[in-house]
């Protein structure tokens, strides 16, 4: 079955340290993968998709990703943590059919 | 320009009851999604629709679930004999074109509608 594994529930940093958020997929098919951000009572919000055009992804607002295959892994890195990235993150999949699976999400915690 | 919408932001209901919750898309986008976010959990996909029909109902946890598109925007997501663990936040995304194999599509969220079933 195709899923989406975020390795870490938490995320703390210090404001300026970088960021990784994990995400590992399973999936029979070469997948479509994104990383949405939700901000508290806001709605999700796009951060950066893979579309096999390249495998390191740049996003929005400094964030990127490196797609690897041989690692089934889509994580998402910052050089420099803000105040503003606290939020919860979600890793996303199409994996050859309609559906979308999301991860359990990671909250990111920035410390001042 | 607008975003998706989705009334009411808030929905408080007792167990037994019937609800409707309503998604109005971006104009003109024509793949329409469903999600139920429980607390503390990733969105888990409902159902999908390309234009009116569903294409994919797969995530519907059961037959009193059940969502309509009758024009091919609005949406409607009805659920009947309502029960506590319905409770959630249910969410409704958008798309220009329509999802499926290798399909890179952005999807644009709405707010949401917290369900509470008391």
């Amino acid at each position: 079955a195709q899923s989406v594994t975020q390795l870490d529930s938490h995320v703390s940093v210090s404001e300026g340290t970088p960021v990784l958020l994990r995400c590992n997929y399973s999936s029979s098919y070469s997948p479509s993968l994104f990383w949405y951000v939700q901000h508290p009572n806001k709605g999700l919000q796009l951060l950066l998709k893979y579309t096999s055009a390249a495998t390191l992804v740049k996003g929005i607002n400094g964030f990127e990703a490196e797609f690897k295959k041989s690692e089934t892994s889509f994580h998402l890195t910052k050089p420099s943590a803000h105040m503003s990235d606290a939020a919860e993150y979600f890793c996303v999949a199409y994996t050859g059919g309609f559906k979308t699976i999301f991860g359990a999400g990671t909250r990111l915690f920035v410390k001042a | 320009g607008a975003g998706v919408s989705q009334t009411p932001s808030n929905k408080v209901t007792e167990k037994g009851k019937y609800v409707e919750l309503r998604c109005d898309p971006i104009s003109g986008h024509t793949a329409l999604y469903w999600y139920r976010q429980s607390l503390g959990q990733g969105p888990e996909f409902l159902i999908y629709f390309q234009g009116t029909g569903a294409a994919d109902d797969s995530g519907l946890p059961n037959d009193r679930f059940f969502a309509v598109r009758p024009e091919g925007s609005v949406s409607t997501l009805k659920i009947q004999r309502t029960e506590r663990g319905d409770s959630a936040v249910y969410l409704c995304a958008s798309s220009p074109r329509a999802g499926g194999p290798g399909a890179h599509n952005e999807q644009f969220f709405g707010p949401g509608t917290r369900l509470t079933v008391l």
